[in-house]
């Protein structure tokens, strides 16, 4: 079956940029999204078609793609940054699939 | 605006079945796909499958084919997902979401607990 892999977890300072990657053999030919989940709490969509931004979120969250690896990018990374990040794509099926997470610390 | 609200929490006997409702509202019924996402305790997310309010068909993820039935109610813009031949590793919060490209509006999960 279809996997997407990302790193179990990142450290960043304050004020640093974070770089959370994930690889697929779907990539480049599907796109890319990306999700910001904190405890407790539903998941929100940071980044769709691989490097487009849904409205409200800020400008720090970037996406790179296409490419065999995309990446999300945290720009000056604050202390409300810390959570889990999943990114998302799908098969030539049609099925969607989630990348493992990774935990985002911020030190 | 957009929202989509979904049944309270559940607890059920291994073997059973739960039928978790995602009752969306703000936005024309059929104009978004609604997804199914779960996650159990401390792991990652879950794509379960996607049911279009539109025609009514599905798509299922394989490892749920023969478990997992989603259906609809147009007259309340509610789908349903039912999960059936319930097991311990079914215990998660089971999530709804609108798809406007991405998984844009989520519901705000709905914990199901399989235990004896």
């Amino acid at each position: 079956s279809y996997e997407l892999t990302q790193p179990p977890s990142v450290s960043v300072s304050p004020g640093q940029t974070a770089t959370i990657t994930c690889s697929g053999d779907a990539f480049p030919n599907q796109y890319a999204y990306w999700y910001q989940q904190k405890p407790g709490q539903a998941p929100v969509l940071l980044i769709y078609k691989d490097s487009e931004r849904p409205s409200g979120i800020p400008e720090r969250f970037s996406g790179s793609g296409p490419g065999t690896t995309v990446t999300l990018t945290i720009s000056g990374v604050q202390a409300e940054d810390e959570a889990d990040y999943y990114c998302q794509s799908a098969d030539n099926s049609g099925s969607w699939v989630f990348g493992g997470g990774t935990k985002l610390t911020v030190l | 605006q957009v929202q989509v609200v979904q049944s309270g929490a559940e607890v059920k006997k291994p073997g059973a079945s739960v039928k978790v409702s995602c009752k969306a509202s703000g936005y024309t019924f059929t104009s978004y796909y609604l997804h199914w996402v779960r996650q159990a305790p401390g792991q990652g997310l879950e794509w379960m499958g996607l049911f279009n309010p539109g025609t009514g068909t599905t798509h299922y993820a394989q490892k749920f084919q023969g478990r997992v039935t989603m259906t609809r109610d147009t007259s309340t813009s509610t789908v349903y997902m039912e999960l059936s031949s319930l097991k311990s590793e079914d215990t998660a919060v089971y999530y709804c979401a609108g798809a406007d490209g991405g998984l844009d509006y989520w519901g705000q999960g709905t914990l199901v607990t399989v235990s004896s």
